[in-house]
């Protein structure tokens, strides 16, 4: 069962804020939300997490929904090399025997800047 | 700056061949993993370690083992390499034993021929 629902693919502007959702309505009361994205050819890369509180680091925002069903991640100025496969993963933050500790990614969405 | 490497980008090996996929981190991280990927099937967890010497099943180890003999290396091995596992390999590591935040090497493109 998919655990996260997200677009197949998005185009942005250059210098524009890209926006990409996500659907987790069956997110837990112990699971975070987890972006990474891959970049052609290198290996996927973190970017931000949250359990139900907006974020923000340098490289994003991740907006999360007072009911926790659906969140957004926001590049506030997004430039080419902002061009890859963002991933959104429902993941338990909790130590445990061993059932935890693998990102389970899915197909992503596709993002492309345009010039 | 925390750093995954991976022994080789590209590798061809024929059908039956063993196969050795390294992987090395500088950050002195406690757990270890080896994932593929595939097309239309995202990353998929093979193995992973959370100390040196044990490792733990992941969700596709069919026909891969793996080894850690020291905390900085974990060692994918394909002891009969067949064309099914032509795939993108990809190692990461993580500081925490809940793996949050996991730093991914370059991944090894392996094709059996």
């Amino acid at each position: 069962d998919a655990k996260t629902t997200q677009p197949t693919s998005m185009d942005c502007a250059e210098g524009r804020a890209a926006n990409l959702p996500c659907n987790h309505s069956t997110i837990s009361g112990n699971e975070y939300v987890y972006w990474y994205r891959q970049i052609h050819s290198q290996g996927p890369q973190y970017i931000i997490h949250g359990l139900k509180n907006n974020e923000t680091n340098e490289m994003a925002s991740l907006i999360i929904t007072e009911d926790r069903k659906s969140s957004t991640l926001i590049l506030p100025h997004a430039t080419l090399r902002d061009t890859a496969v963002y991933y959104c993963i429902v993941k338990s933050a909790i130590e445990s025997n061993f059932g935890n500790e693998k990102l389970t990614f899915g197909t992503g969405t596709r993002l492309t800047i345009i010039p | 700056d925390v750093k995954v490497t991976q022994s080789s980008r590209y590798l061809v090996k024929r059908t039956g061949e063993k196969v050795f996929l390294e992987c090395v981190q500088d950050m002195d991280h406690e757990n270890m993993f080896w994932y593929r990927q595939d097309p239309g099937l995202g990353l998929r967890l093979i193995y992973f370690s959370y100390d040196v010497k044990m490792k733990e099943k992941g969700d596709i180890p069919e026909g891969y083992s793996v080894s850690r003999e020291k905390k900085e290396r974990f060692s994918l091995i394909l002891e009969s390499a067949s064309t099914n596992q032509t795939s993108m390999y990809l190692c990461a590591s993580s500081l925490d034993r809940a793996g949050n935040e996991q730093f991914f090497g370059p991944g090894t493109r392996l094709t059996v021929l």
